[in-house]
């Protein structure tokens, strides 16, 4: 089985200043990590992906997120956000097996002026 | 450009109706899914269709209906809502298994509210 952990429910953070929102996973095998983004009252959209290869990820936005095997986390980091960015972020683990994707809870990131 | 479309996208049931949320994706996408996204809770499978004609149950399945005759459509059915089945239902398709790595596409979701 599978699983994610998101662990700050909410993060609050100003204009410009850098931002970590941080996901842990368990799975028995190889996996496959995800960051969705939610904007208000819409559908979720990729905001970056793992699969193979480099552990740093660099996905749309300026986002970026770093896989840990040893630590089993992804977390997802922006060196200076913007009042845009303000939404729910989801983490997301997927094993190949699974046939779906696991979610985590979600984080909801509020960027303020 | 449509992608995932979902339709309602607000509901109101009173309990025990019964309802039919429709879920069209113009990708030619195989794989297809229905999750409900409850505060706190992220978003929980329902059920997932891996082809016309084959669908399965997801993590909360009880409740809900779905059948898959056309490679386009993956409507979701409520039976008889319940309170419990408020909450904000999305579907979403994928050309691969949605752990395969590729890239899975969400519609804009459907807001129902059962009282």
């Amino acid at each position: 089985a599978q699983s994610v952990t998101q662990l700050d429910s909410q993060v609050p953070v100003f204009e410009e200043a850098p931002v970590e929102l941080r996901c842990n996973y368990s799975s028995s095998v190889s996996v496959y990590l995800f960051w969705y983004v939610q904007y208000p009252n819409q559908g979720l959209q990729l905001l970056l992906k793992y699969l193979s290869g480099s552990t740093l990820v660099k996905g749309i936005n300026g986002f970026e997120a770093e896989f840990n095997k040893s630590q089993t986390s992804f977390h997802l980091r922006k060196p200076s956000v913007h009042i845009s960015d303000t939404a729910e972020y989801f983490c997301a683990v997927g094993s190949g097996s699974a046939r779906q994707l696991t979610f985590g809870s979600g984080t909801q990131l509020t960027v303020l002026p | 450009n449509a992608g995932v479309t979902q339709t309602p996208k607000f509901q109101v049931l009173k309990t025990g109706q019964s309802m039919t949320l429709q879920c069209a994706q113009d990708m030619n996408h195989e794989y297809m899914s229905w999750y409900r996204q409850d505060p706190g809770m992220g978003l929980r499978l329902i059920h997932y269709s891996v082809g016309a004609g084959i669908t399965d149950q997801g993590e909360v399945p009880n409740g809900y209906n779905v059948s898959r005759s056309t490679t386009e459509d993956f409507p979701l059915r409520l039976l008889s809502a319940a309170p419990s089945q408020t909450s904000v239902y999305f579907c979403a398709s994928s050309s691969s298994p949605g752990d395969s790595g590729n890239t899975i596409y969400f519609g804009e979701g459907s807001w129902l509210t059962v009282v």
